[in-house]
């Protein structure tokens, strides 16, 4: 079965700071992965996506994300936090059988401080 | 561009009563998913609907039911509802197996 696991519940970065944020994801076949962020009592906003081809991708509001196929990975990262950051963050995979669902770890809350 | 509107935006209803949310997905997106998130959880597939059809399902029960419209909108209805069934209900919107994209949600509160 598909699965996503995000082993940091909470993380606390600096202001300023650079973040990684873990994601190792279970699936079969070649997987979509996602990043989506989460304000509280917000909707999901898509920071960014891998479907195929450079394993390093960029995204919205200074993120990056790099899968590794070995590991099964695809941890977010980004040089220099901004308060504004402070959120919940998903990982998750897209599973394809011919329409494409979402399987989503638990989230990382990150905490920015000062 | 709207984006993917949902209504209402809180909602409770006490045990056992019937709830209907509605969604509207990103103008141009053919597909709409259903996602419950419970409170400090990840989103879980509910359901999805592509021409008016149900394409696939999560692991949830009959009392969990939808629709789509001609024009793409859709409703997710909860029967017999549970204190359990409280969690904010997520819509996303996609154009087949694109990316998807999320409202606002439903906080539903069952008393």
């Amino acid at each position: 079965a598909q699965s996503v696991t995000q082993p940091d519940i909470h993380i606390t970065v600096s202001e300023g700071a650079s973040l990684e944020l873990r994601c190792n994801y279970s699936y079969g076949a070649t997987p979509y992965l996602f990043w989506y962020v989460q304000s509280p009592g917000q909707g999901l906003q898509l920071l960014l996506k891998y479907f195929s081809g450079d394993t390093l991708v960029q995204g919205i509001k200074g993120f990056e994300a790099e899968f590794k196929r070995s590991q099964s990975s695809f941890n977010l990262r980004k040089p220099s936090v901004h308060w504004s950051d402070a959120a919940e963050y998903f990982c998750a995979v897209g599973v394809n059988t011919g329409f494409q669902k979402l399987v989503f770890g638990t989230g990382t809350r990150l905490l920015v401080s000062p | 561009d709207a984006g993917v509107t949902q209504s209402p935006t809180h909602l409770i209803k006490t045990r056992g009563q019937q709830v209907t949310l509605r969604c509207s997905p990103k103008s141009g997106h053919d597909t709409v998913s259903w996602y419950q998130q419970a409170l400090g959880q990840g989103p879980q597939f509910i359901f999805q609907y592509y021409e008016e059809e149900e394409r696939q399902r999560g692991n949830f029960p009959d009392r969990f039911s939808g629709h789509q419209f001609p024009n793409y909108s859709s409703e997710l209805n909860v029967n017999a509802l549970l204190l359990g069934d409280s969690a904010l209900y997520l819509c996303a919107s996609s154009l087949r197996n694109t990316e998807a994209f999320f409202g606002q949600g439903t906080r539903l509160t069952v008393v």
